[in-house]
């Protein structure tokens, strides 16, 4: 089955800075990579996607970049602000209606 | 249109009990997925089911744990008999229709603590 590797486990930022999360994945026919940020204690939110049939996706400071070849994906956050310390998770499936295999998640700590 | 919804919040239950989780899905949803996060761990899938089927289970635990999405109301997670290490974050998610958008919506969760 698919198996999601993320790494770092822990970053620590400065405000301002950017910040770099990458993941790997193990299965070739997996085709739909979804990042979400959770809060303590809350549920996790989805900041962005990316599908199979493209490389790269910007959703204002936030970009998701993509390598099939390589099987491995990245989450970028730029000039990043305090307010984006949380835990971020990525994940991969196959296909529409299949369940999420997800990585174990980054803390990311930013400071002002 | 109200999220993805799940009740109780928190749920505290003594060794040998059972334990009932609730998720009424997005209106419009019609696939439910369940998930578990032990803490400062990962979510791991469990189980996915549409209305009155169950599509993967592929990540239930053999014993003790069932699920069920009947025709009316809201999803089911059933685990019967707990242990301490039952205890954890007990999150479903919902999306729209197999074959489209794959974009799962998480509810608040249940966290499960088993004295």
């Amino acid at each position: 089955g698919e198996n999601v590797e993320q790494h770092p486990s822990t970053l620590s930022v400065q405000e301002g800075d950017s910040a770099v999360i990458k993941c790997t994945y193990s299965d070739s026919a997996s085709n739909y990579f979804p990042w979400y940020k959770q809060e303590l204690g809350k549920r996790p939110q989805l900041i962005i996607d990316i599908r199979s049939n493209v490389g790269e996706k910007k959703d204002q400071r936030i970009a998701v970049t993509l390598n099939k070849t390589a099987k491995h994906f990245s989450l970028h956050i730029t000039e990043t602000q305090p307010e984006d310390s949380a835990v971020y998770f990525c994940a991969a499936s196959r296909q529409a209606g299949t369940a999420l295999i997800f990585g174990k998640g980054t803390t990311l700590s930013v400071s002002s | 249109n109200a999220g993805v919804m799940q009740n109780p919040r928190h749920l505290v239950r003594r060794r040998g009990q059972e334990a009932r989780l609730r998720c009424s899905p997005m209106k419009g949803h019609s696939h439910v997925y369940w998930y578990r996060q032990l803490p400062e761990e990962g979510l791991k899938f469990m189980v996915y089911l549409q209305k009155e089927n169950i599509i993967d289970e592929s990540g239930m635990p053999k014993e003790r744990f069932s699920a069920e999405f009947p025709k009316e109301g809201p999803s089911i997670l059933r685990i019967q008999q707990v242990v301490r290490g039952d205890s954890a974050a007990y999150f479903c998610a919902s999306s729209p229709l197999a074959g489209g958008d794959n974009e799962q919506f998480f509810g608040p969760g249940t966290r499960l603590t088993v004295l």
